[in-house]
């Protein structure tokens, strides 16, 4: 089955305590990206690459790194969480970078940050 | 930069009814537009998307939406709502095909009454 996988689905963790929530994509997919869910504000990029060791900065990425050293993987690290990154986080994949492709996203991952 | 505005962060109907989601964007390229939506404890799915060959767009669910370039509006509407089109759900704007970025609504809840 296509699809794309995170983990862990939910994270609570405290200030300070470095963490990595893994994403993952079975369908070969060039373009991954990284986003968080708050109330009122949609969803927001955080990161996203276009393909392995090509990365670079969404919207909202202080506080954030990524790498992507494999096609499959693009893990979002905080090394220094603080509460107001709290949040629901979604990673997506696209076949490509054109606009004209949908992204296709993960089952999110809930972090709360004491 | 592209923008988008949803009206109406909730909407109820009853079961039945049309429902009207409304979306208006802002983008300095042509746009290429989409609808989400997100259940509960789930991540988001693509309902349709707008890439210029029609403007009137059919997509899962028996939803729709149509392009209307003079209004900047992209609306979803779909003619009976059912129990389990409560959701919330987000429009989003892509064109620039440098960031490949989606920029989102902020969302409306969609709450069906039996």
């Amino acid at each position: 089955e296509a699809q794309v996988t995170q983990n862990p689905r939910y994270l609570i963790t405290v200030t300070g305590k470095k963490l990595t929530v893994t994403c993952s994509q079975n369908m070969n997919h060039e373009y991954m990206s990284w986003y968080r869910q708050d109330p009122g504000l949609g969803l927001r990029q955080i990161y996203y690459s276009m393909n392995v060791e090509a990365t670079d900065k969404g919207d909202v990425p202080e506080g954030y790194k990524v790498s992507r050293k494999e096609k499959r993987n693009f893990p979002l690290i905080l090394e220094s969480p603080s509460p107001n990154q709290t949040s629901l986080y979604f990673c997506a994949s696209s076949l490509s970078r054109g606009p004209a492709y949908e992204q296709y996203f993960g089952p999110g991952t809930r972090l709360t940050v004491t | 930069a592209q923008s988008v505005t949803q009206l109406g962060s909730h909407v109820s109907v009853s079961e039945g009814a049309l429902v009207l989601l409304r979306c208006n964007y802002s983008s300095s390229v042509p746009p290429y537009l989409f609808w989400y939506v997100q259940y509960p404890n789930q991540g988001l799915q693509l309902l349709l998307k707008y890439t210029s060959a029609a403007t009137l767009v059919k997509g899962i669910n028996g939803f729709e939406a149509e392009f209307k370039k003079s209004e900047t509006s992209f609306h979803l509407t779909k003619p009976s709502a059912h129990m389990s089109d409560a959701a919330e759900y987000f429009c989003a704007v892509s064109g620039d095909t440098g960031r490949r970025a989606l920029t989102f609504g902020s969302g409306t809840r969609l709450q069906v009454q039996p």
